[in-house]
């Protein structure tokens, strides 16, 4: 069984560009989260969608933003970026996201803005 | 909002003692929680998770932790330290109902000397 998939793996970018990183979830998985990590702030929640619909967000500009696709992929996108935004961007999977359900995390796309 | 507090952001130990990472929930009702670990540039993988089934609870890789309600606490444990714990681990907490998000203590890394 395939394990969440995140491209690119790595990423450099301008500041004021945007940005737009993949992630394919487990087959059968309906939700998916997206985390940033960083070294000051930790992990972080930026949001979930489920069935193609933005479920929970978190504290995040509207700069941040995604979307997920009727096969389950999602995307996420960041635009005019900021030094600040250089991290690791987790993306998780799981059945339905919610309770005991387990999250799969892929291996993340590390962003660096310069 | 509940949230998780692990205490201690550096933990070594000697190959063969005994491993214990602390955390600490904060919750009005028992919620979901896991321990995740994460190896350098890798994505999270779930050690284990507490779901009301049981108060001790046993993961992969030897690691178990145990609900203690009365403490609020969920600390992780391993009889034995090897060379290949050297990581650094994440306890989190899932609110209970619908919500998907997860969220994270701090981190805390894990030293195995020789």
């Amino acid at each position: 069984k395939a394990g969440v998939t995140q491209t690119p793996r790595y990423l450099i970018k301008t500041r004021g560009q945007q940005v737009t990183l993949s992630c394919s979830p487990i087959s059968g998985h309906r939700s998916v989260s997206w985390y940033q990590q960083t070294p000051g702030q930790g992990l972080q929640f930026l949001f979930e969608y489920f069935s193609e619909t933005q479920r929970n967000k978190g504290n995040f500009p509207g700069r941040f933003s995604g979307r997920q696709f009727s096969n389950s992929r999602s995307e996420m996108n960041v635009s005019t970026l900021e030094l600040g935004d250089s991290a690791l961007y987790l993306c998780a999977s799981s059945l339905d996201g919610t309770g005991e359900t387990e999250a799969f995390f892929g291996q993340g796309t590390r962003l660096t803005v310069v | 909002a509940q949230s998780v507090t692990q205490l201690g952001s550096h933990v070594s130990v000697s190959e063969g003692a005994l491993v214990l990472l602390r955390c600490n929930y904060s919750s009005s009702v028992p919620p979901y929680l896991f321990w995740y670990v994460q190896y350098p540039n890798q994505g999270l993988q779930l050690l284990l998770k507490y779901t009301s089934a049981a108060t001790l609870v046993k993961g992969i890789n030897g690691f178990e932790a145990e609900f203690k309600k009365s403490e609020t606490s969920f600390h992780l444990t391993k009889p034995s330290a090897h060379m290949s714990d050297a990581a650094e681990y994440f306890c989190a907490v899932r609110n209970t109902g619908t919500a998907s998000k997860l969220t994270f203590g701090t981190g805390t890394r894990l030293q195995v000397t020789l």
